[in-house]
């Protein structure tokens, strides 16, 4: 079957550095993807990845690593703005979106 | 990117009755369109792909004849809960993919059925 792990729930303190991991099992892969949701709110996209490697946009980063099935979002110099569920989803052989359950982040000050 | 608008964002609606939820893909033609549903504290759960012009493939589990969609242009798709009932009520959200690199998401409607 197919599987996306994340943790449930992180809490971190602002200003800080913290790191989402997410792990897959995927028929097929064609990308993975990072998405933030505010509550009551639908996804936004954050970030792309189907190659090997870290990608920096501002104060995110995703890295990917397709051996491994493994991925990670990095959040730097965290807000309390930053507080959110963050989405992991990967795009099956069949270009479809499989969801992982979602981390939520607690940003303390 | 595709700007997606989807409406009501919020909806309170007796049990028995029908509502219909509108995706409008607003400066991109998608002949495709998702339906998701979020139950609080999960994942977003693929309801159905609506195809422009043809039938929605529907999820297993996911009642055809309960959740009717239709797209009928390439703007436009809609989803009506018939008959609903209180365990209908959840988080809905459309997308469009652009491509194969990126989901747009309507705002969300929130369903409470009473």
């Amino acid at each position: 079957g197919q599987n996306i792990d994340q943790p449930t729930e992180m809490t971190a303190t602002e200003g800080a550095i913290v790191q989402i991991n997410c792990t897959y099992q995927t028929s097929g892969f064609n990308g993975l993807f990072w998405y933030q949701q505010h509550a009551g709110e639908a996804p936004t996209f954050l970030s792309y990845n189907v190659l090997d490697g870290l990608e920096e946009k501002g104060r995110f980063s995703s890295f990917l690593s397709r051996s491994k099935g493994y991925s990670y979002l990095l959040l730097k110099e965290l807000q309390m703005k930053d507080s959110a569920s963050y989405l992991c989803a990967v795009m099956d052989s069949n270009y479809q979106l499989i969801w992982g359950a979602g981390t939520k982040l607690i940003i303390k000050p | 990117g595709a700007v997606v608008s989807q409406h009501p964002s919020r909806v309170i609606c007796k049990s028995g009755t029908s509502v219909k939820i509108e995706c409008r893909s607003l400066d991109f033609q998608a002949t495709t369109m998702f339906w998701y549903r979020q139950f609080p504290k999960q994942s977003l759960m693929l309801m159905a792909t609506s195809n422009e012009g043809s039938k929605a493939t529907y999820e297993q589990g996911v009642e055809k004849d309960k959740f009717l969609i239709n797209h009928a242009s390439l703007t436009l798709s809609t989803l009506t809960v018939t008959s609903a009932h209180p365990e209908d009520s959840s988080f809905y959200i459309c997308s469009v993919m652009t491509g194969n690199t990126e989901a747009f998401f309507g705002q969300g409607t929130r369903l409470t059925v009473v």
